[in-house]
């Protein structure tokens, strides 16, 4: 069962474009979501990270947007660079219990020059 | 600060073979400790986690375990490989305690079982 869906698979945009990742979950017990950028083998590193507490959090070109009456929430990138193409994962951690994370599927992203 | 190293960095092993893949951490204490498995153009697949020493939980019933000798020291291991092992093995690190804090990724190690 998956708790949070993200979406698109993947996503082509031109230099300068505005890639909008969503992410979706449903355990209302999930109170930390952060997003992973990962290039071809690496490991994911943290890019951004939000609690429901507010709705909105930049940082540089990244924005995340959370909306948790529709237990919602997305990432954009704003002035895309070809440096930016990877893939992109969301995640939710509860706030007890394992402390497991629940990952999205991941977001291919390719941004054209 | 803190980091977390994985090795080796890759790694093509014949079916039937053992598996010892090694990951430390530096700059914590009793941090929370992860295995995940990433097949090609998947996702993160989760596959141990620790919260001390020798306290290890399995995520997923398969041909691999894990231990923790060390408080910064998470081993993943198989008897006998299998072609279905193959993929992108991640250690990953927590604070200890509360889950709202992130996770810390390692460069990984990728595997090919042949």
């Amino acid at each position: 069962q998956q708790q949070v869906k993200q979406s698109p698979q993947s996503l082509i945009v031109q230099k300068g474009g505005i890639p909008i990742i969503n992410c979706a979950y449903e355990n209302t017990a999930f109170d930390y979501f952060p997003w992973y950028q990962q290039f071809p083998g690496k490991g994911p590193a943290l890019l951004i990270a939000i609690r429901p507490d507010v709705s909105e959090k930049k940082e540089g070109r990244f924005t995340i947007s959370f909306n948790k009456s529709a237990k919602q929430f997305s990432l954009h990138i704003m002035d895309s660079q070809p440096g930016d193409s990877a893939t992109y994962f969301c995640a939710a951690i509860p706030s007890g219990g394992s402390y497991i994370p629940t990952f999205g599927r991941g977001t291919s992203l390719i941004v054209h020059p | 600060s803190q980091t977390i190293h994985q090795w080796p960095a890759t790694l093509v092993q014949p079916v039937g073979s053992p598996l010892s893949l090694e990951c430390t951490v530096e700059g914590t204490s009793n941090p929370n400790l992860y295995w995940y498995r990433q097949a090609a153009g998947r996702g993160l697949q989760l596959l141990f986690y620790s919260v001390g020493i020798g306290q290890i939980s399995s995520e997923v019933p398969q041909n691999l375990s894990a231990s923790r000798p060390q408080d910064r020291q998470f081993i993943l291991s198989s008897k006998k490989l299998l072609l279905s092992d193959s993929g992108f093995y991640l250690c990953a690190w927590s604070n200890e305690g509360r889950g709202t804090d992130t996770q810390y990724f390692g460069p990984g190690t990728r595997l090919t079982v042949l």
